[in-house]
């Protein structure tokens, strides 16, 4: 079964340091998507993207995150200013347009 | 968006049939109710998806009453890796949209 993947499995960062976070989507979905879910937390919404711009995005995704599709396979989510509480799993998913989400593994943050 | 209410969690034996219920007052006609699937530092995986009545695939089916206002997960047979937390949530089921993850229930799972 296809996969999304996800680089790297744990990142760490010092605070005010800039970070990408990578996705592979499966390959033939439209439509992807960044989410986080702080440690013992809920899975919170940060953005979704289709046709090469942001469809939506949710009051945590400010001027510090910024996403892009570089080429025809990556998805990136960028941080630029770490701050302590950007610590947490960041997910991404992909979905055809039938719209069921596949979720990669997750990428842990961790920012010192 | 539609709220969802589910148990905090539940236990069961193994061998069982588990059922989860989820109630969803506020559905929209255009929703579409999922359910996720989520291990401990994994990302949440899809589990089935439905619209009304009853649907089944190789792992679990979905009962979902004529008034839409809740639906019930059900398990057959759940042996120890099942033991994961399970989301319901509901909204428009195609296209681009955000799924909005309430806290899930906790199933353990006790050989």
């Amino acid at each position: 079964e296809p996969e999304v993947t996800q680089t790297p499995s744990h990142q760490v960062t010092q605070m005010g340091q800039e970070v990408i976070l990578r996705c592979v989507p499966i390959s033939n979905h439209l439509y992807f998507y960044w989410y986080r879910q702080i440690l013992g937390q809920k899975v919170e919404f940060l953005v979704s993207f289709y046709n090469n711009e942001i469809s939506e995005k949710s009051e945590i995704f400010d001027d510090q995150f910024s996403v892009e599709r570089p080429d025809g396979s990556n998805f990136t989510l960028k941080i630029r200013s770490t701050k302590l509480e950007d610590s947490a799993m960041y997910f991404c998913a992909s979905s055809d347009i039938q719209g069921k989400q596949y979720f990669g593994p997750g990428t842990r943050l961790t920012v010192t | 968006l539609a709220k969802t209410t589910q148990p905090i969690s539940m236990d069961s034996y193994e061998g069982q049939e588990v059922n989860i219920t989820c109630s969803h007052n506020n559905i929209a006609t255009n929703d579409y109710i999922t359910w996720y699937q989520q291990f401990p530092s994994q990302g949440p995986r899809f589990i089935i998806q439905g619209y009304k009545t009853k649907v089944t695939n190789e792992v679990a089916s979905l009962f979902i009453p004529a008034d839409r206002k809740s639906s019930t997960l059900s398990l057959p047979r759940v042996s120890l890796s099942d033991t994961a937390v399970y989301y319901c949530l509901v909204g428009w089921g195609a296209g681009s949209y955000q799924l909005t993850f309430g806290k899930g229930t906790k199933l353990s799972v006790i050989p």
